[in-house]
């Protein structure tokens, strides 16, 4: 069953921690990102790699780190530098360039305590 | 870099009535702007896009309508259903190739 797999769904941090937030796709795609949502505020681009051992930085890049050492794979890591993580999480695939369709996982809802 | 404007961000209609969403864009080079639909709980889906060759484009009771020159876009549903009933957000790919989405239309679908 192709698709693009998010986990955990659910995470609680304490201050101060890092955290891994897992994505992962066989869908064959060269692009993979991460965005960030909070209510009212749309979905923000923290970080994109539109080829594997490449990324870059999106609009809310601060406190975040990512990795693409698999093209299958795209970690996020919310650093304890990240001054408001709580939110939810989503991360996507779609074709190289993203003019085309993205295909999204379920997300992460993580909630620092 | 690409700034995405989405009007109006609650909009209730009764069922069966027309709803349409508005979005503008700042980049002039923007040539790709696709819909998502977000139901309470789940996911972001593609429900329809258009590039900016063409001005309008119709799936079934959904159709989006492209201003290049007055940079803007809009999302019409027509005959709307209950299980229209979701987060819809508008997206413009800027220069960078890379999505900008809007803040998103909570609709709300009355029986």
């Amino acid at each position: 069953d192709g698709g693009i797999t998010q986990s955990p769904k659910y995470l609680f941090r304490k201050e101060g921690q890092n955290v891994t937030l897992s994505c992962e796709q066989n869908l064959n795609h060269d692009a993979m990102y991460w965005y960030r949502q909070d209510p009212g505020q749309g979905l923000r681009l923290i970080y994109y790699s539109q080829i594997v051992n490449d990324f870059q930085k999106g609009d809310i890049a601060e406190g975040y780190s990512v990795s693409r050492e698999k093209k299958e794979s795209f970690p996020l890591t919310v650093t304890s530098a990240q001054k408001n993580p709580t939110a939810f999480y989503l991360c996507a695939s779609g074709g190289a360039g993203s003019t085309g369709e993205l295909f999204f996982g379920e997300g992460s809802r993580l909630t620092v305590l | 870099g690409e700034n995405v404007e989405q009007h109006p961000s609650t909009l209730s209609v009764q069922e069966g009535d027309s709803a349409v969403i508005k979005c503008t864009y700042s980049d002039s080079a923007s040539n790709y702007f696709p819909w998502y639909k977000q139901e309470l709980g789940k996911r972001p889906q593609l429900i329809i896009d258009i590039r900016s060759n063409v001005g309008e484009k119709k799936d079934q009771r959904i159709a989006v309508t492209l201003n290049k020159t007055a940079k803007h876009f809009s999302l019409h549903i027509t005959e709307t259903q209950p299980e229209d009933s979701a987060v819809y957000f508008c997206a413009a790919s800027g220069s960078a190739r890379q999505l900008t989405f809007g803040s998103g239309t909570q609709l709300t679908v009355l029986p």
